[in-house]
């Protein structure tokens, strides 16, 4: 059972970098069986897919973030992480990261809040 | 992007009740349409996978139909854990996009 859990900073200032990492466990973040995602949901509000990378490096960003957002791969430390810069109060959110075989998000991270402010 | 519109928004229900959820795609997205759950101060949690498909250890109650635009989560006799916001996912293009979400309170 593929477990995950978030960890980074859960303040972060105007203007500046978000990175958050996900640390995999329970199953191999190098067999190619899973897509890596990260997806953020506002306070109060719905969900929104960020990107995903593959255990290859190759990645897919959401257009709508494309131009700050930096996921990477560390298969040696069995983690994945999101780097959005820039950031600004719009970007306060639960960030989670999940895996996807075949497409749907079978498992999730707990998520973990990062608010954006001086 | 394809865009999934969920309704209702919200639901009160009673238990034991039925619900159904509908979410409509902005194009054709096949069978690639999911479904999850997510309560207060949890992660979401899959429930139906590619529209109709049952998920291990999903109460029997839970049930998805539909193809192409048109998808509906259905929950027979409501129970008073079935208490969460539902929500729609597709997986058919990227980049991938949710629903805004159905909540489903219990009366």
């Amino acid at each position: 059972q593929v477990q995950l859990q978030e960890s980074g900073p859960g303040l972060v200032k105007p203007s500046q970098t978000l990175s958050l990492t996900c640390t995999v466990s329970g199953g191999s973040i190098s067999s190619g069986d899973y897509y890596w995602s990260w997806i953020r949901q506002p306070p109060g509000k719905g969900l929104e897919w960020i990107g995903y990378i593959y255990y290859s490096g190759s990645t897919f960003y959401n257009p709508s973030l494309k131009s700050r957002v930096t996921i990477s791969i560390d298969t040696a430390k069995i983690q994945f992480s999101l780097r959005l810069s820039s950031v600004t109060a719009a970007d306060t959110a639960v960030y989670f990261c999940a895996s996807s075989g075949s497409g749907l998000f079978d498992h999730w991270g707990q998520g973990t809040l990062v608010t954006v402010s001086s | 992007e394809i865009v999934l519109t969920q309704s209702p928004d919200f639901q009160s229900v009673t238990p034991k009740e039925k619900v159904t959820i509908t979410c409509r795609a902005s194009q054709s997205i096949g069978s690639s349409l999911h479904w999850y759950h997510q309560k207060p101060d949890q992660s979401p949690k899959l429930l139906i996978k590619f529209a109709s498909q049952s998920i291990s250890g999903v109460p029997s109650r839970f049930s998805g139909s539909g193809y192409g635009t048109d998808f509906t989560l259905t929950i027979n006799s409501l129970e008073a854990e079935d208490a969460a916001t539902y929500y729609c996912h597709q997986s058919s293009s990227l980049p991938q996009t949710f629903g805004q979400g159905t909540k489903v309170e219990i009366k």
